[in-house]
């Protein structure tokens, strides 16, 4: 089936610095990627919609100049965590559909921890 | 947009019972409802899901009704076992949204050996 390879799957990183996460499609195109954020215990909050060639629509209240999403092929989408706060500390998480697949394919996933 | 509710968030059932999750929807348009199971630290696994014009689908242990009237949705597994527990997350995809899912707030299920 349909698999999103997500890296890191964790990083620490010091306050003020920036990381990047990469997701990628594996065997099959990915138009669309969605990127999430959860907190512990909690559900997945969608934070944008990456489109491969276009800009990404944020959800309201995710800061776009924060957290920088970048579709620039068919198979990769990056998202970075600029300027890093330990508030910023969560687990992110991106998915993905196979065109007339079957439901939709998350990444491993990234533990970011801000310290 | 779309509002997703879910209840219970905790539950415990002892092994060889049946839980029961319940989600509830807002937007009569949204036409897609998938589960989740999500295991502590991993990726949410699709485990079943059900599509707006199917009353009921059943997978083995596994089963998801629908009620579009009234605009909820459950995820039935019966014969637990220890290894089912996990948090469990409803999804509703609307349409109009880019496709994009809202998930409810998550039922961690413990059943107890």
């Amino acid at each position: 089936g349909a698999v999103v390879s997500q890296h890191p799957s964790w990083v620490i990183c010091k306050s003020g610095t920036s990381v990047k996460i990469e997701c990628r499609s594996l065997d099959f195109q990915a138009t669309t990627m969605f990127w999430y954020r959860q907190f512990p215990k909690q559900s997945l909050m969608l934070m944008a919609t990456s489109n491969e060639g276009s800009k990404a629509t944020y959800e309201q209240g995710v800061e776009k100049d924060k957290f920088l999403i970048n579709h620039a092929s068919l198979t990769l989408s990056t998202l970075t965590v600029t300027s890093a706060h330990p508030e910023d500390s969560s687990f992110y998480i991106c998915s993905a559909r196979e065109d007339r697949g079957k439901g939709y394919t998350f990444g491993s996933g990234t533990r970011l921890t801000v310290v | 947009g779309e509002n997703v509710e879910q209840h219970p968030s905790t539950l415990s059932v002892q092994e060889g019972d049946s839980a029961v999750i319940k989600c509830t929807y807002s937007d009569s348009a949204s036409n897609y409802f998938p589960w989740y199971k999500q295991e502590l630290g991993k990726r949410p696994q699709l485990i079943i899901d059900i599509r707006s014009n199917v009353g009921e689908k059943k997978d083995q242990r596994i089963a998801v009704t629908l009620n579009k009237t009234a605009k909820h949705f459950s995820l039935h597994i019966t014969e637990t076992q220890p290894e089912d527990s996990a948090v469990y997350f409803c999804a509703a995809r609307h349409p109009n949204t880019g496709n994009q899912f809202y998930f409810g707030t998550g039922t961690s299920l413990t059943v107890i050996p």
